[in-house]
């Protein structure tokens, strides 16, 4: 079974651009989280998305935002871009059975903001 | 809230050494635990989980028990290997709808 993969792998965009980010989760897995690493903040929880709606939420400024298709590919924005944003971006999908919440990561989008 | 807790890294060590990396946690009800490691460059990689207390997550010759008792779920490893060198993240999640909360990553350095 493929893994998540995430698009583009490496992206580098200059202050008040904004960037789209792509994740494909596992086949049959119907959440999907994203999440933002920094050295400074560690991981820090976005958004959560199942079966097309945000179902959870992260303490992010409204230029962070998600959406998720039918298929449960997702995608994230983030506009007006500044330079703290600079970070790797990971995608996470996760099957919900037996109730216990295993998630599966992609390899990460590193986004640098000049 | 829920919580997890690691010792600060990092954590260096010789190859061949005992590797031991405290994880405790504060959650209601029974959560899952789960180990992931993150490789240089590279996302997390689930290592080992555990679903109930007094079960045993294992994986590559890692190891944590879930302590219901002392709320911990501490890494163990017999004997270490450069390529082991990582970041290890210690997590819990209740599932359902609640989000997976994740400890702030101990690195560890192998040494050859």
């Amino acid at each position: 079974k493929a893994g998540v993969t995430q698009t583009p792998r490496y992206l580098i965009k200059t202050r008040g651009q904004q960037v789209t980010l792509s994740c494909s989760p596992i086949s049959g897995h119907r959440s999907v989280s994203w999440y933002q690493q920094t050295p400074g903040q560690g991981l820090q929880f976005l958004f959560e998305y199942f079966s097309e709606t945000q179902r959870n939420k992260g303490n992010f400024p409204g230029r962070f935002s998600g959406r998720q298709f039918s298929n449960s590919r997702s995608e994230m924005n983030v506009s007006t871009l500044e330079l703290g944003d600079s970070a790797l971006y990971l995608c996470a999908s996760s099957s919900l059975s037996g109730g216990e919440e295993t998630q599966y990561f992609g390899p990460g989008t590193r986004l640098l903001v000049l | 809230g829920d919580s997890v807790t690691q010792m600060e890294g990092p954590v260096t060590l010789s190859e061949e050494a005992f590797l031991t990396i405290n994880c405790t946690y504060t959650a209601t009800g029974y959560p899952s635990l789960f180990w992931y490691v993150q490789y240089p460059g590279e996302g997390l990689q689930l290592l080992l989980k555990a679903t109930k207390a007094d079960d045993k997550g294992s994986n590559k010759g890692f190891e944590a028990t879930y302590r219901k008792e002392t709320t911990s779920f501490h890494l163990e490893k017999g004997s270490v290997q450069v390529s082991d060198s990582a970041v290890y993240f210690c997590a819990l999640s209740r599932g359902g709808s609640y989000i997976p909360t994740f400890g702030r990553g101990t690195s560890l350095i192998v040494h050859p």
